[in-house]
């Protein structure tokens, strides 16, 4: 079956534009990740939903980002105005029942941004 | 210092050898997770623990809750192994995951 997928794949952004970028979890998922990649570092966590819910926004790093998952199932991370500092791969990650990390997760392919 | 520490950071080694990376945590967690990240940035669970040790394949994972430490050893090593080995945990009360910096593995032929 199909996994979790990721779009675009790459974004190359001017600095003060923004970005939506679109993570597709594995259908009938309750719970959905966003994390944040830095260049050589290890994927830092910035949100989690259940079902529609958003339960945890506690990484977001500033009211820049915004996420939503307004139907349960595709969920948008949306970055206003980028700063250089947003360049990162965005990694999205679905599983299956709803106990946060308690449970294997399904990583998408992340979304490379880079912003100028 | 980091909440998830790992150790060795890079590791060489030949094809056939025995490897451990290991992991060690500051916090209360709920649980472990080792992951494999292949270049190119695609991510992969290979265990979730949360007590003693599970196997699947040539990969073994313990975890000692007592001493906050967890190990992944792989048996009978090959090139497609090559990877970065990431640690996370589940800080109790935490809905996401929090990453160790990840062990570089490079088996050669």
């Amino acid at each position: 079956g199909a996994g979790v997928s990721q779009s675009p794949r790459y974004k190359v952004a001017k600095r003060g534009q923004d970005v939506a970028l679109r993570c597709d979890p594995i259908s009938g998922h309750v719970s959905l990740f966003w994390y944040q990649q830095a260049l050589g570092q290890g994927p830092e966590f910035l949100t989690y939903f259940q079902n529609e819910a958003q339960l945890d926004k506690s990484g977001l790093p500033s009211d820049r980002f915004f996420a939503e998952r307004p139907e349960g199932s595709v969920s948008t991370l949306k970055i206003q105005r980028t700063q250089q500092e947003d360049s990162a791969v965005y990694l999205c990650a679905s599983s299956p029942i709803g106990l946060a990390g308690m449970n294997e997760q399904f990583f998408g392919p992340g979304t490379r941004l880079t912003v100028l | 210092k980091n909440e998830v520490e790992q150790s060795p950071q890079n590791l060489t080694a030949q094809e056939g050898e025995f490897i451990t990376i290991n992991c060690s945590y500051s916090v209360g967690i709920s649980a472990l997770h080792w992951l494999q990240q292949h270049p190119g940035g695609g991510i992969v669970s290979l265990f979730m623990l949360s007590s003693g040790k599970k196997k699947h394949g040539r990969l073994i994972a313990t975890i000692n809750i007592q001493e906050k430490h967890s190990s992944l050893h792989i048996t009978a090593s090959h090139p497609r192994d090559s990877a970065v080995y990431i640690c996370a945990v589940i800080r109790g009360g935490a809905d996401g995951l929090t990453f160790g910096k990840g062990t570089h593995l490079i088996i050669q032929p």
